[in-house]
This record gives C-alpha cells, structure tokens and sequence, in this order.
C-alpha cells in the first residue's frame, strides 16, 4: 500500500535559521504532493501543491522540492521566525483514471516545528 | 465567507448511543471528506464523496457511516459508537479540476470522547 512518511516527529531551530522537512514515499511516485500547516487546535491549511514534474515551486518564505528519484519531497522554510511555529503535514493527491483528483488524500504523520526567537 | 463549519464543536457520549456530526460547505465544492486525527497516528481519512449521493471508503471506514444527499452537507454517522473513535474529527472540502492545487479547506474540528 502507499505510504506517506514524515521521519521527524519534531524540529527545533533558530529564528533566522532555514528549516527543512522531509516527506517521504514508497511504491510508486505520487503525481501530486501537498504541504498544509496547522495550528494547535485547529485544522490544517493548505501551503503548497508541487506537480510530479515540477522540480520545484516556491511561495514567498516557503520552497517546496520533488524528488522522484529518492521518493521525497523537501518543504523549506526560509528566515524563519517563531510565527512559523506548528505542525506541517504533507499529503499524497490520488488520482483517478482521467488523471484528476477524486477527493481521495493521504497525510503523513506531520512534524511539529518549533522556531525559538 | 468562503468556510467549512462543523457541529458540535465537542461531544462527550457514551458507548452505544448514536450520535451524528454535521458538515456544511458554502463553496459549492464537488469533493468532501472526513478526517480523524490520533496523536502518533496523524489525518486519516474516513470516507470521502466525489458529488452528490457518491461516496467511497476512506483508509478507516469501520464503525462509520456517511450519506451526500445534498451538495453543501456531508454528515458523518457513529451508529454505536466506542472508546476507540474517541478523537479529533475534520470535515473538508475541495474543488474539483485538473488546474487547480486540490486545495483542502477544514472545518474547525469536532472533538468526540467516547466513555
């Protein structure tokens, strides 16, 4: 079965400092990868999608990369500040026989990142 | 305001009695789903609908049940509940379109405790 797998359980860094989460795959290659936050208490909100084909995709602070070849895709905070503080979760997008969505998601377990000031 | 509401927000039940939660979405999306999420364990699906009256298993359907009659609602059904679907539950809901990002939009969550 597909699996989705985020190693960390938790991530400590240095506001200023560039944090990275990893996001890892077995099986075959999803077509699509998504990155949502989420805040305690609350539910997650979506970041980012990144395209099987796509090496990369960026959003302001936020960097999203796919790579097929190790089965992973690495989500980039940039000059992080405490704000960024939460939990990230990436989720696999299954896609039906025409190659669209049809509603069906798997999340990792999520990392809870932690920016001290 | 483009939102996913679900109610109650907090339920405590007891073993065996029936209880249902509600979703509403004002966003006129095709695609709904239903989330628990366990500490260790992460967002699982339950059971997710394509449209109306469409619906599929999820990763952990057992023990519940789930009916699209119409476009906006997708409640989700605990005929008995037990201790184990205690829980923190998230409806969503999402466009469907291959140009678009599948954005995910939750609800605020329902937390259910089942003694």
């Amino acid at each position: 079965s597909q699996k989705i797998e985020q190693n960390s359980e938790a991530l400590n860094i240095q506001e200023g400092k560039t944090a990275t989460l990893t996001c890892n795959y077995t099986n075959y290659s999803p077509a699509y990868l998504q990155w949502y936050r989420q805040d305690p208490g609350r539910g997650p909100v979506f970041l980012l999608l990144i395209r099987e084909n796509e090496k990369e995709k960026r959003k302001e602070r936020l960097k999203v990369t796919f790579d097929t070849t190790l089965k992973q895709s690495l989500f980039h905070i940039t000059a992080s500040q405490p704000a960024d503080s939460a939990t990230y979760l990436c989720a696999r997008v299954s896609l039906g026989a025409g190659g669209t969505s049809y509603g069906k998601l798997t999340f990792g377990q999520g990392t809870i990142l932690t920016v001290h000031p | 305001e483009a939102q996913v509401t679900q109610n109650p927000r907090y339920l405590i039940t007891v073993t065996g009695k029936k209880l249902t939660v509600t979703c509403s979405q004002n966003m006129n999306h095709e695609y709904m789903s239903w989330y628990r999420q366990d500490p260790g364990l992460g967002l699982r699906q339950i059971y997710y609908s394509m449209n109306v009256e469409v619906t599929d298993k999820g990763d952990v359907p057992e023990g519940y049940k789930v009916s699209r009659k119409e476009k906006r609602n997708f409640p989700l059904i605990l005929e008995s509940p037990s201790p184990n679907q205690t829980s923190l539950y998230f409806c969503a809901s999402s466009s469907a379109g291959t140009q678009l990002s599948y954005e995910q939009y939750f609800g605020p969550g329902t937390r259910l405790t089942v003694t």
